[in-house]
C-alpha cells in the first residue's frame, strides 16, 4: 500500500538554526499537509497546500515558516530560526479528494 | 473557528470488553469525521470515518455513530484486544476553499488489560 514518507525521523538542531523536514507525499495525490504533536498533545494544523500555493495556515504557521514543492515528488517544511517551542513530532499528510489524510510516521524536531 | 471535545482523555478495559469513545464539534458546517489511531513512534493511522448524511458505520470490531443534531461521534470498539491499546484521534472535517483542514480532538490513550 503506498504510503508517505518522511526524513529524517530524528532532527536535533540547536536554538536558531534553520531546518528543513522532508516529506514524500502518495505519488497520486493533490493536497498536502503539516502538522505538528508537542509531546502528549493533540495534533495541531499547521498549513495546507493545493496546487503550488498555500491554501490555508494556522496561527502557529508564522513567517519563521514555509513550505515548498520543489519538484513532483517532494514536500518541505522549512523553519529559519528554531526557538525551543518548535520541539515536537512534526506529521506530513496528503490526501486525493475529499478522503481521508494519510500521514507519515513524523519527523521528531528536538530544538536544543 | 471548529472546536472538537474528545473524552475521556485515559481510558482502560479488561480484554474482550468494549470501549466507547466520544466527540463533540462545534461547527456544523463540518460534514466528514475520520477516526485515527496512533501507537508509539508512529503517525496516526485511519481506522474509520463517517460522513455526515450516515449516522452509522461498522467495521468489523469497530464502529462510529453520528449525531447531526447534536453534534456529537463516537467510536465503538467491541471485543476489545491488547494491540488495540493506542491512543485514538477524533477529527471533523472543515470544508475551507475545498482543501478540508481537518481539526483533531485531544486523543484518548485507550489500555486493554489482559
Amino acid at each position: 500500500e503506498p504510503e508517505v514518507t518522511q526524513t529524517p525521523s530524528h532532527q536535533v538542531t540547536q536554538m536558531g538554526q534553520e531546518v528543513i523536514l522532508r516529506c514524500v507525499p502518495i505519488s497520486n495525490h493533490l493536497y498536502f499537509y503539516w502538522y505538528r504533536q508537542i509531546l502528549g498533545q493533540k495534533v495541531e494544523f499547521l498549513v495546507s497546500f493545493y496546487n503550488n500555493e498555500i491554501s490555508e495556515k494556522s496561527e502557529i504557521f508564522d513567517d519563521q515558516f514555509s513550505v515548498e514543492r520543489p519538484d513532483g515528488s517532494n514536500f518541505t517544511l522549512k523553519i529559519r530560526s528554531t526557538k525551543l517551542e518548535d520541539s515536537a513530532m512534526y506529521f506530513c499528510a496528503s490526501r486525493d479528494g475529499p478522503g481521508p489524510l494519510h500521514f507519515g510516521n513524523g519527523t521528531r524536531l528536538t530544538v536544543t | 473557528g471548529e472546536n472538537v471535545e474528545q473524552h475521556p482523555s485515559t481510558l482502560s478495559v479488561q480484554e474482550g470488553d468494549s470501549a466507547v469513545i466520544k466527540c463533540t464539534y462545534s461547527d456544523s458546517a463540518s460534514n466528514y469525521f475520520p477516526w485515527y489511531k496512533q501507537e508509539l513512534g508512529k503517525g496516526p493511522q485511519l481506522i474509520i470515518d463517517i460522513r455526515s448524511n450516515v449516522g452509522e458505520k461498522k467495521d468489523q470490531r469497530i464502529a462510529v455513530t453520528l449525531n447531526k443534531t447534536a453534534k456529537h461521534f463516537s467510536l465503538h470498539i467491541t471485543e476489545t484486544q491488547p494491540e488495540d491499546s493506542a491512543v485514538y484521534f477524533c477529527a471533523a472535517s472543515l470544508a475551507t476553499s475545498g482543501t478540508y483542514k481537518y481539526i483533531f480532538g485531544t486523543g484518548t490513550r485507550l489500555k486493554v488489560l489482559a
